[in-house]
C-alpha cells in the first residue's frame, strides 16, 4: 500500500493570492501521479495525470509539476478565486497501476 | 457522453444487514474502481474490476465484494454491516491504462446505525 501525503491539510487565502500545495509519494516503482479537484456536493474532477519526471501541466490558472526522483508534486493556483475553493486530492499509482489517494488539501478562498 | 452514475445517493442500514451499491461507468470505459471515504480521510481503495475480472484489491475484508457486468457497470456488496462502514462510497470508471484519469460518480452516502 503506497503512502501518499499531502500538505497543508487546509489553507485559507484571500481572493487574488497565489498558492501552492504539495503531494509526496514513494519514488520507487512510480507509474503516474494524478491531481483531482473536489468541490462540495460534486464529484471529484480530474485536473492532471503526469507520468514523466519534470512533467509540467497547466489548465487555466492551475499548474502542476512532478519530480519522480524525489517523490513530490506541486500544484499551483495563480490569482485564486472563490470558485477555486475545493479539496484538492492527489493520487499516486505504482506497479499495481491503481491510484492511491492522499487525504487532500482543503482550500478556501475568501472574497 | 454519459458520465458515471451511482445509486442510491444515500441510505441508512442497521448493523448486521447487507447492502448493494450500484455504478454505471462512463461510456467507453472498461475499468471500474471503488473507493471508501470515511470522515477526515482520503478515498481508500476497495477494489478494481477490469472486463468483469477483479484486477486489484485494497485492505478490506472479504465481506466487501463486487461484480462487473458485460456492459461494465458494477456493484459493491457489503455483508454484515458494521458501524465503521459508515462512509461515502465512490465509484470511478477509467480506460484500462493506469495513467488514465478516473471519472467519478457523486457517491453513495451509507450510514450504519
Amino acid at each position: 500500500i503506497l503512502n501518499v501525503e499531502q500538505s497543508p491539510q487546509s489553507l485559507h487565502v484571500q481572493e487574488g493570492d497565489s498558492t501552492n500545495f504539495t503531494c509526496s509519494f514513494p519514488s520507487s516503482n512510480f507509474y503516474a501521479l494524478h491531481w483531482y479537484r473536489w468541490e462540495t456536493a460534486k464529484s471529484p474532477e480530474a485536473l492532471f495525470v503526469m507520468t514523466l519526471n519534470g512533467d509540467e501541466k497547466k489548465k487555466g490558472r492551475i499548474s502542476a509539476t512532478l519530480n519522480t526522483k524525489e517523490g513530490y508534486s506541486y500544484l499551483y493556483i495563480k490569482g485564486s478565486q472563490p470558485e477555486d475553493s475545493a479539496t484538492y486530492l492527489c493520487a499516486s499509482s505504482g506497479g499495481s497501476y491503481i491510484p492511491t489517494f492522499g487525504r487532500g488539501t482543503s482550500l478556501i478562498v475568501h472574497p | 457522453e454519459t458520465g458515471v452514475t451511482q445509486s442510491p445517493t444515500h441510505l441508512i442500514k442497521t448493523r448486521g444487514q447487507q447492502v448493494t451499491l450500484r455504478c454505471s461507468s462512463q461510456s467507453g470505459h472498461n475499468t471500474v474502481s471503488w473507493y471508501q471515504q470515511a470522515l477526515g480521510q482520503g478515498p481508500q481503495f476497495i477494489f478494481q474490476y477490469y472486463r468483469e475480472e477483479e484486477n486489484g484489491r485494497g485492505n478490506f475484508p472479504p465481506r466487501f465484494s463486487g461484480l462487473q457486468f458485460p456492459n461494465y457497470s458494477s456493484e459493491l456488496n457489503v455483508n454484515a454491516l458494521e458501524l465503521d462502514d459508515s462512509a461515502l462510497y465512490l465509484c470511478a470508471s477509467s480506460l484500462e491504462a493506469g495513467n488514465s484519469p478516473l471519472h467519478f460518480g457523486n457517491g453513495t452516502r451509507l450510514t450504519v446505525t
